[in-house]
């Protein structure tokens, strides 16, 4: 069965800290993986997709790589306006168009 | 990417009742998804809209909890039935193109259940 893990389920910055979260998954064969951003009372917002390893997405603070194994998103030097979830999922194995997703990382940057 | 539209916003239901939510696409789709989310969690596929045939769904959710309906590419209708307190949650409304391709999300339905 298709497995995303993401960590760590929470990570409070201080504006200007660098840090990465992290999302592993099980899926063999991967056929990309995606990175979305979610704020309270919204919903998920599409930031980057990754196909294969070794590639890198960037925007703005955000940069996005990915292993045969798992994919992290840096962020370097966060804002307030940074904090949000942060959701990676992958196309299932059994149906590409359905997407598995992680349980996400709550981001909090405090100024 | 498209414009995806929920409405309602947000409700407050009696238990027992039911409430249909709308999704609303500023053009042609061809998969559109109904997800929920249960406070502090991440997202759950409940079925799988597909224009001009019954809904695709996902171990757990079945059609007389949550019929949906799809008559055209940009369109969608989830029926939350019979509704408990457990029902309390967000409903979200997604849609994709095609195979291992990202999805894009509406800003859902926070439904809550007294």
């Amino acid at each position: 069965e298709d497995q995303v893990t993401q960590s760590p389920e929470a990570l409070r910055l201080q504006e200007g800290e660098s840090s990465s979260l992290n999302c592993s998954y099980t899926v063999s064969g991967l056929r990309g993986l995606f990175w979305y951003r979610q704020d309270p009372g919204k919903g998920p917002e599409f930031l980057f997709t990754l196909y294969s390893a070794g590639e890198e997405k960037e925007k703005e603070r955000l940069k996005a790589t990915l292993t045969k194994k798992e994919s992290f998103l840096h962020i370097t030097a966060p804002k307030p306006e940074d904090s949000a979830t942060y959701l990676c999922a992958v196309p299932r194995e059994t149906s590409g168009s359905r997407l598995t997703f992680g349980e996400g990382t709550q981001l909090t940057v405090n100024p | 990417s498209a414009v995806i539209s929920q409405k309602p916003s947000r409700d407050i239901c009696q238990r027992g009742t039911s409430l249909t939510i709308q999704c609303q696409v500023d053009s042609q789709v061809t998969m559109m998804f109904w997800y929920r989310q249960q406070p502090g969690q991440s997202l759950t596929l409940i079925a799988t809209a597909n224009q001009g045939s019954e809904a695709t769904y996902e171990s757990g959710f079945v059609i007389d909890k949550f019929p949906i309906s799809r008559p055209n590419l940009t369109f969608s209708t989830l029926t939350v039935s019979n509704m408990s307190p457990e029902d309390s949650s967000i409903y979200l409304c997604s849609v994709g193109g095609a195979s291992n391709q990202p999805q894009h999300f509406g800003d859902g339905t926070r439904l809550s259940i007294l």
